[in-house]
């Protein structure tokens, strides 16, 4: 079992869509969690970050964790051209100090 | 705030030979990491310094890849010799200190070094 796992997609949503990209761990021991954003040839950029279970939000990017199912996720709404990147999900253990990426989903937003 | 530093952005080098990777972190960030991630892949952590001392360097392949950060700043990645392998892309990320069981604030990735080995 791979320890942080995405859907390596392609996911395509038209535009003004809620685009839905999720992830799940296997450490118990992870504390942070986080979603960053690849363009392509570019590195990877922090979009959001989750540390308690439940929903956060920011803009038009929400968060979702679930520590009882290990399992995080990120809805994009209204999504836009400019969307469309690699997300990598990244979850941190507090017992080992790494930060684990998943192998991203990558998003095709369609005008 | 001036971001992490990385040189070279780009290089290309024959298998068998060396190549060097520079990095200097986000003033005032103990933690400093190198990834290596490969095309259609997630970065993979090849070995997290805690100011000048290695915490993890359990997925570095030490036969070809070393790395110091002898003063705490900035750090080098070299590998000797290269195989093809090990075409990628050499990231390198800091974070304010990180402690044992404690959350954490999120990396800050430098803008990488792409490897071709040909």
């Amino acid at each position: 079992q791979k320890e942080v796992e995405q859907n390596s997609g392609p996911l395509s949503v038209p535009e003004g869509a809620i685009a839905s990209l999720n992830c799940t761990y296997s450490d118990r021991g992870s504390q942070s969690f986080f979603w960053y954003r690849q363009y392509s040839g570019k590195s990877p950029e922090l979009i959001m970050s989750i540390y308690s279970n439940g929903d956060k939000e920011d803009g038009r990017f929400t968060a979702q964790l679930n520590k009882a199912s290990q399992y995080v996720s990120l809805l994009i709404r209204d999504s836009q051209p400019s969307d469309s990147a690699t997300y990598l999900c990244a979850v941190h253990s507090g017992n080992t100090g790494k930060l684990i990426f998943g192998q991203g989903t990558t998003l095709q937003v369609k005008p | 705030e001036a971001g992490v530093a990385q040189s070279p952005r780009y290089k290309i080098i024959e298998k068998r030979q060396s190549v060097a990777f520079w990095c200097n972190p986000i003033s005032g960030h103990a933690t400093l990491y190198w990834y290596q991630q490969i095309l259609g892949q997630g970065p993979k952590l090849l070995i997290q310094f805690q100011n000048n001392g290695v915490v993890d360097d359990s997925q570095l392949p030490k036969d070809r890849f070393s790395a110091e950060r002898l003063k705490g700043v900035d750090s080098t990645l070299k590998i000797q010799p290269a195989k093809l392998e090990d075409s990628a892309v050499y990231l390198c990320a800091s974070s304010l200190k990180i402690r044992q069981g404690a959350a954490n604030y999120g990396y800050t990735f430098g803008s990488g070094t792409r490897l071709t080995v040909v």
